[in-house]
């Protein structure tokens, strides 16, 4: 089955400074990665996501690349702000089914001001 | 609101008990899920329905029965509680066609003592 590997599991940064989630996947029929953030007491909510056929998607200060070649994508967050503070997931479709969602076990983003 | 609602919040109960998780969506989606959150914030899913039937079960033990009346609700039956049940448990539901883009609801957090 897929298996999907999250690093780093914890990452503490300065407010304004960037953050870089990264993530690897196993199965070569993945073909739509998003990331989820979940803030504390709260569910899991979709931030941003990428398809195979593109390198990079970009929405204001977030944006996720993806290699395929070599089964990496990442999620990058520049300018932090205290309010981005949470658990960040990535994920990718396992078999090409959307119906199920393979998770990476998260990291704990602390933006400090 | 537009949302992905379930109740209760929270659940204690004790072990060997039966219980039941309600979710609603009123998103107009066809597809819902269970996923389930240990302790270590590990994210996997249990059950997808597309439009009132099973798609995914994902090796769950049969102590746990989904039932999907009509597309808008999805409820969790769990009987004979074990401890190690003890977790969150997140419903959640994605648009046809965009099945990968899961919006949740709050979670249930369920304790068995």
């Amino acid at each position: 089955g897929e298996n999907v590997e999250q690093h780093p599991s914890t990452l503490s940064v300065q407010e304004g400074d960037s953050a870089v989630i990264k993530c690897t996947y196993s199965d070569s029929a993945s073909n739509y990665f998003p990331w989820y953030k979940q803030e504390l007491g709260k569910g899991p909510q979709l931030i941003i996501d990428i398809r195979s056929n593109v390198g990079e998607k970009k929405d204001q200060r977030i944006a996720v690349t993806l290699n395929k070649t070599a089964k990496h994508f990442s999620l990058h967050i520049t300018e932090t702000q205290p309010e981005d503070s949470a658990v960040y997931f990535c994920s990718c479709n396992s078999g090409g089914s959307n119906y199920k969602l393979t998770f990476g076990k998260g990291t704990l983003l602390t933006v400090n001001p | 609101d537009t949302a992905v609602s379930q109740t209760p919040k929270y659940l204690v109960t004790q072990m060997g008990n039966d219980k039941s998780i309600k979710c609603e969506q009123n998103l107009g989606h066809d597809t819902m899920y269970w996923y389930k959150q240990d302790s270590k914030k590990f994210l996997k899913i249990m059950f997808s329905y597309n439009n009132k039937e099973l798609i995914i079960n994902e090796t769950v033990p049969n102590r746990f029965s989904p039932k999907s009346p009509d597309k808008a609700h999805l409820n969790l039956h769990i009987n004979s509680l074990e401890l190690g049940d003890s977790a969150v448990y997140f419903c959640a539901s994605s648009p046809l066609d965009r099945e990968g883009e899961a919006f949740f609801g709050q979670g249930t957090r369920l304790t068995v003592v």
